[in-house]
């Protein structure tokens, strides 16, 4: 299957610092990538939709101002939380969808886990 | 998007084939039927999909009944490496109908020694 690969894989960052979380599609072009937080024994739940060239699409109850998100290129996407707090702290995980694919099949990336301090 | 409805867990014993059901009674005509699973602290790995036909790759089989309200996910021959929890979500895939993933709890099998 098609290869998506997210960075850092880990970060522990501050109380009140930003960090972002970098996904690629390293073998095909995705005009739409999704982004999704996974809490301990909980299922994953859609935060955001990303689309190239355009603003991000994001679920209700998602604060847009809090997890800012760039889809700049065909195979590169970013999540930006801001002014992190301990309650951010989760599993954070982004696919993209290969248009190439019957279905337009959607891979994902092996998660960044996000501790805040 | 169509909800479905899965047995919360199952347990397989190594080498016999895990059947994996999966309901979802409210499908639409333009949905499909797609298999992830999710192997503790990392991200879904994507199996399998199909429309209306059974389906089969190199990681299991999909069968669809004809009135497409219910699915089965066959692994063959389980191995402990296939203890996961395992995901099937109805998904609309073209581009003006979002084409989103929508997780359910899934189930979570367990392959024994």
């Amino acid at each position: 299957g098609a290869v998506v690969s997210q960075h850092p894989s880990w970060v522990i960052c501050k109380s009140g610092t930003s960090v972002k979380i970098e996904c690629r599609s390293l073998d095909f072009q995705a005009t739409t990538m999704f982004w999704y937080r996974q809490f301990p024994k909980q299922s994953l739940m859609l935060m955001a939709t990303s689309n190239e060239g355009s603003k991000a699409t994001y679920e209700q109850g998602v604060e847009k101002d809090k997890f800012l998100i760039n889809h700049a290129s065909l195979t590169l996407s970013t999540l930006t939380v801001t002014s992190a707090h301990p309650e951010d702290s989760s599993f954070y995980i982004c696919s993209a969808r290969d248009r190439g694919t019957s279905g337009n099949t959607i891979y994902f990336g092996e998660g960044s886990w996000l501790t805040v301090v | 998007d169509a909800k479905t409805t899965q047995p919360p867990s199952m347990d397989c014993a190594e080498g016999r084939a895990a059947n994996l059901p999966c309901n979802h009674s409210t499908i639409s005509g333009n949905e499909y039927v797609y298999w992830y699973r999710q192997i503790h602290s990392q991200g879904p790995q994507y199996i399998i999909h199909g429309l209306k036909n059974n389906e089969t790759n190199e990681m299991a089989s999909l069968i669809i009944t004809e009135d497409r309200k219910s699915s089965t996910l066959i692994l063959p021959h389980a191995t402990l490496r296939d203890t996961a929890v395992y995901y099937c979500i109805v998904r609309a895939t073209h581009y003006n109908q979002g084409g989103k993933l929508i997780f359910g709890q899934g189930t979570e099998l367990s392959v024994k020694p």
